[in-house]
């Protein structure tokens, strides 16, 4: 079972920024924050991830609360291409065999 | 980053013949690789993990001989679908990563359908 939980959907207006929420309170003290996106019929992507500071790369910036149990991903700038499924995973091993869960639909309007 | 990249695309087949899927790391060498599967509306599931020149391990409730895993060199990974049939429909993703402590790419996955 995933350890990550996520709404299910969320929408944004497009050129907005887009908070998406993660909670992880069982996260152990080794184990990363990664966020993948999916794109429909498409492999995930890779976003960022981080430990325990917060995390900016050109694509999102990540924030992790100081106790590590959530985490929210930002994308700035939100646009109709960020629409997809974004998925928040923890573990151990650098974006090894991940246990996905359903991930949080992000649709971006116009 | 580096590229993973799986063929073919989309793959249809009668029921009972049996479907080869590569995945293939493109500009690095892949020691391991994981195999995943996604029914419509679903979330990824892990299959199996590919280490090259070893058998590989499956995730409880895959069946080996079924689905079988060769990962013979460091750039490439098969799955075989073995006497398909409508049920194993479903977009199989692999991912690729240079070792254990470094991040795994994904291939742009393979849709498979089988009539």
């Amino acid at each position: 079972d995933a350890k990550t939980t996520q709404p299910p959907s969320m929408d944004c207006a497009e050129g907005r920024a887009a908070n998406l929420p993660c909670n992880h309170s069982t996260i152990s003290g080794n184990e990363y924050v990664y966020w993948y996106r999916q794109i429909h019929s498409q492999g995930p992507q890779y976003i960022i991830h981080g430990l325990k500071n917060n995390e900016t790369n050109e694509m999102a910036s990540l924030i992790i609360t100081e106790d590590r149990k959530s985490s929210t991903l930002i994308l700035p700038h939100a646009t109709l291409r960020d629409t997809a499924v974004y998925y928040c995973i923890t573990g151990e091993n650098y974006g090894q065999n991940f246990v996905f869960g359903p991930g949080t639909r992000l649709s971006v309007l116009p | 980053g580096a590229v993973v990249s799986q063929h073919p695309s989309w793959v249809i087949c009668k029921s009972g013949t049996s479907v080869k899927i590569e995945c293939r790391s493109l500009d690095f060498q892949a020691t391991t690789m994981f195999w995943y599967r996604q029914f419509p509306k679903q979330s990824l599931m892990l299959m199996a993990t590919s280490n090259e020149g070893s058998k590989a391990t499956y995730e409880q409730g895959v069946e080996k001989d079924k689905f079988l895993i060769n990962h013979a060199s460091l750039t490439l990974s098969t799955l075989t679908v073995t006497s398909a049939h409508p049920e194993d429909s479903s977009f199989y993703i692999c991912s690729a990563s240079r070792s254990l402590n470094t991040e795994a790419f994904f291939g742009q996955g393979t849709r498979l359908t089988v009539v």
